[in-house]
């Protein structure tokens, strides 16, 4: 069984672009979260997607945002980039029933975004 | 490939040793942990888990401890090998929320 996917693997834009990614998420997994990796703060939750339905967010501004689409697929994108928002954005998948306990949450291998 | 963390606390032992990694968490209404290694240049990769109910756990060459009074978690690791060199988080998560939050990690290496 294929992992989560996540394109591009790595991208540099310009300050004041806009960027997606992409992530497919594990066959079968309904559940699709989104995780910002910077060297300063750590692992931070950006949003979960649950059936195309936002379920969870996190404490990022309004520039950030996802969706899922009906084949679980997610995209992130964050809009007017700063040279802060440079960092490894890491998607993750689980079957998203119930408890998490009850559903591992397994990472793909993230993409790198550079803002210069 | 690139790394994140750069300024990590560190754990350093030789190869045949235990490891024991902890971690302080801070919601007292979390009641569900996990332990992810995390490789330079990859993403996290699941090494195990433990509700709330249990004080712990333990599974390949891995063991989980719980201790819900201090708000304490930690990772031991028999026989460590080289391989197990890597970023090692804490993730805690309160009720049905799938929203982890992250400890700062702990870099562990293995000197053979």
């Amino acid at each position: 069984k294929a992992g989560v996917t996540q394109t591009p693997r790595y991208l540099i834009k310009t300050r004041g672009q806009q960027v997606t990614l992409s992530c497919s998420p594990i066959s079968g997994h309904r559940s699709v979260s989104w995780y910002q990796q910077t060297p300063g703060q750590g692992l931070q939750f950006l949003f979960e997607y649950f059936s195309e339905t936002q379920r969870n967010k996190g404490n990022f501004p309004g520039r950030f945002s996802g969706r899922q689409f009906s084949n679980s697929r997610s995209e992130m994108n964050v809009s007017t980039l700063e040279l802060g928002d440079s960092a490894l954005y890491l998607c993750a998948s689980s079957e998203g029933q119930a408890h998490p306990s009850g559903n591992t949450i397994y990472f793909g291998e993230g993409s790198w975004l550079t803002v210069v | 490939g690139e790394s994140v963390g750069l300024h990590l606390p560190t754990l350093s032992v030789q190869e045949g040793d235990n490891s024991i990694i902890n971690c302080a968490y801070s919601n007292s209404a979390s009641d569900y942990f996990i332990w992810y290694k995390q490789e330079s240049g990859k993403g996290p990769q699941f090494i195990i888990d433990i509700r709330s109910n249990m004080d712990k756990r333990q599974g390949q060459r891995v063991t989980v401890l719980l201790n819900k009074t201090v708000k304490h978690l930690s990772l031991q690791i028999a026989a460590t090998q080289p391989g197990d060199s890597a970023v090692y988080f804490c993730a805690e998560n309160e009720g049905s929320n799938y929203k982890l939050t992250f400890g700062k990690g702990t870099l562990l290496t293995v000197n053979p």
